[in-house]
């Protein structure tokens, strides 16, 4: 496609289940980032990956949460036994390399909300 | 320390005028560069700019342009004849050149615009 697609839009999970996030990039771009954004604040980094290696995972906020890229395309970011606090807008950004010159493209954006 | 700082948390402006949202940021790493975006309320985070640590000119993109003072590290965003479909948040972010910061982008508070009819 020709932007960043992320899926679902809207996942309603209760507290303790586990959930995926999916996110398929801009083609040919090597780059993908996941960032979680609370409401009226900025993005928060999580996870970065160049093509199937995860570079930086130092954003994640425990390890609850896992991210992976097996095949450096779509991407899936896991949350296991969800909490209240992971409520959030999770963002996948993908841009064409790791430059700094390099713009973030970003999907949509997935709304979880933990009951 | 915070390495994007948008002082504004709202800012309100006429249509057809102009405004300037207010970025400062903070950065070692002499290759850097810095995005503005847009966020409408339906979420979508659109790209709108982008200045690099080493360009001479003040970027511009059709209504949109960023007034980069380096030595005063800040990169302001100016909107020209603001339009009501321009009421949004708006991210300034930057991305460093060092291998350590994993080419992350980092992002400010955002700062609310509203354009009044």
């Amino acid at each position: 496609g020709a932007g960043v697609s992320q899926s679902p839009r809207y996942k309603v999970a209760k507290r303790g289940q586990d959930v995926a996030l999916r996110c398929d990039p801009i083609s040919g771009h090597v780059s993908l980032f996941w960032y979680q954004q609370a409401l009226g604040q900025g993005p928060e980094f999580l996870t970065y990956f160049q093509n199937e290696a995860q570079l930086d995972k130092s954003g994640l906020p425990s390890d609850r949460f896992f991210a992976e890229r097996p095949e450096g395309s779509v991407s899936t970011l896991k949350i296991q036994r969800t909490q209240q606090e992971d409520s959030a807008v999770y963002l996948c950004a993908s841009s064409l390399g790791p430059r700094y010159n390099s713009p973030l493209h970003f999907g949509n954006g997935t709304r979880l909300t933990v009951t | 320390a915070q390495k994007i700082t948008q002082t504004q948390p709202g800012m309100f402006v006429q249509e057809k005028e102009a405004v300037t949202l207010d970025c400062t940021y903070d950065t070692s790493d002499p290759s850097y560069g810095l995005f503005w975006y847009k966020q409408p309320s339906s979420g979508e985070m659109i790209f709108l700019i982008y200045q690099g640590s080493y360009d001479q000119q003040n970027a511009t993109e059709g209504r949109y342009s960023l007034n980069f003072q380096k030595a005063r590290k800040s990169a302001n965003l100016v909107i020209s004849a603001s339009q009501l479909g321009d009421s949004a948040m708006y991210f300034c972010a930057m991305r460093e050149g060092s291998e350590t910061s994993g080419s992350r982008l980092t992002f400010g508070e955002g700062t609310q615009l509203t354009v009044n009819p």
